[in-house]
This record gives structure tokens, sequence and C-alpha cells, in this order.
């Protein structure tokens, strides 16, 4: 089966520097939620879409943006990089919007901030 | 404050032990969700538990919902090498329209 896209995998920035990280959900499902995981933490929540429109916004810092496109991929964008935002970023997607409805994950992007 | 406290936070047992892991919170959740996670890797998802009281079983796995939904908890039956990682339970709470994970529960089964 089919699952949840990330790309790129592993990703090397210098501070100030910008980064684009790309998901591509399940086919079919509409909802895309981004999280951010720092060595040794539990997965936070940044930002979620459905059906291209942002749905609701955890703690992701005002340097980040997202969108989510027509054909449902996200994109996260990451500007003015910082050393903290080294972490393990997650997409995950799912088939509508509602809290019963159960995020897949992708295998994640591994950012370094140097 | 974490919403979904697991515990315990780190097991380490021999192959063949069985183990229980917990996940409570003070409130009450749409639906329960269990992952297992390997380094670097994303949360992979075992189970959804979304009817209070509810069990299900996945091969030696056996996961229940409180019946009150604030709860629930993961009980493994003869564990394997294969099991270890780290296990999450997340949830979406309807009050705060989120969705959080719980604070983990590290596994290391030893051969």
């Amino acid at each position: 089966a089919a699952g949840v896209i990330q790309s790129p995998r592993h990703l090397i920035k210098e501070k100030r520097e910008t980064a684009t990280l790309k998901c591509y959900p399940i086919p079919r499902h509409d909802t895309v939620y981004w999280y951010q995981q720092g060595p040794g933490q539990d997965p936070q929540f940044l930002i979620s879409f459905y059906e291209k429109m942002q749905s609701d916004k955890g703690s992701i810092p005002d340097r980040f943006s997202a969108q989510q496109f027509s054909d449902y991929h996200s994109e996260l964008n990451m500007s003015s990089l910082e050393l903290g935002d080294s972490a393990l970023y997650f997409c995950a997607s799912s088939l509508g919007q509602g809290l019963q409805e159960t995020q897949y994950f992708g295998p994640g992007t591994r950012l370094l901030v140097l | 404050t974490q919403l979904l406290e697991q515990s315990p936070q780190f097991l380490s047992i021999q192959e063949g032990e069985n183990l229980t892991v917990y996940c409570n919170s003070s409130s009450v959740f749409s639906s329960l969700q269990w992952y297992r996670q390997e380094p670097g890797e994303g949360p992979v998802l075992l189970v959804t538990v979304v009817t209070g009281g509810e069990v299900k079983k996945l091969k030696r796995l056996t996961f229940q919902f409180g019946d009150a939904r604030k709860d629930s908890s993961l009980h493994i039956t003869a564990a394997q090498p294969g099991d270890t990682g780290l296990y999450l339970c997340a949830g979406g709470l309807p009050d705060f329209n989120k969705f959080y994970f719980g604070s983990g529960t590290k596994l290391n089964v030893k051969p």
C-alpha cells in the first residue's frame, strides 16, 4: 500500500539559510499534518491543512510557513534557520480532518543546521 | 505539562516476558492511537481505539481503551527482540481540537 512520502530524507543547512521540506500524502487523503521531533522528545504538532486550507496551528515559529497544493502535497518552508531547528520533521496524512481520523506518518526528514 | 502520560518511560526485559504500557490522561479523548517508532524513522500506526472499553488484538499485542476514554493500555505477550522500539500513544482532544502525543515508552527486549 502507498505510504506518505517525504523529501528529502536528510538535509544539512547553515544558520540563516532556508529549507523546503516536501510531503506527499497517501492517495485520496485530504489532510496533512506537520510535526517536529527533537532528540528524545515526542513529536510536536506544527500545522495542518485540510482541502488546501490551513485547519490548525500548533507551535510553528513565525519563520516557518507551509501550504497544501491542489494535488494535496504540502511543503514546509523554513527561513532564517537556527541551530535549534535541527530535528526530525514528520508529515502525516489522514482522510478527513476529524480528531477521530487516524494519522499515517511519513519516514521523516532529518534536518541538521550547522 | 504532558496531557498524555505514559508509563513506564523505559522498560528492559528478557525475550518471552510479558509487559504492559500505560497511557493516562485526565482528559477525555475522541480516540487514541498507538504507534511504534524506530530511531530516525516515522511513527508506524499499530491501532486506533475509539469506543470506551474497546479491546483490540494484534497478534501478541492487546490494546484497551478505558471506559471513560481517558486512558489506554498496551499489553505485549511473550515479547520478542523485534518488539524493541519507542511506543507512543496519541489522541485528539475535542475541547482543544488538537492532537497530542504521549511521552513515549522505550522498550528494549533482550534475546
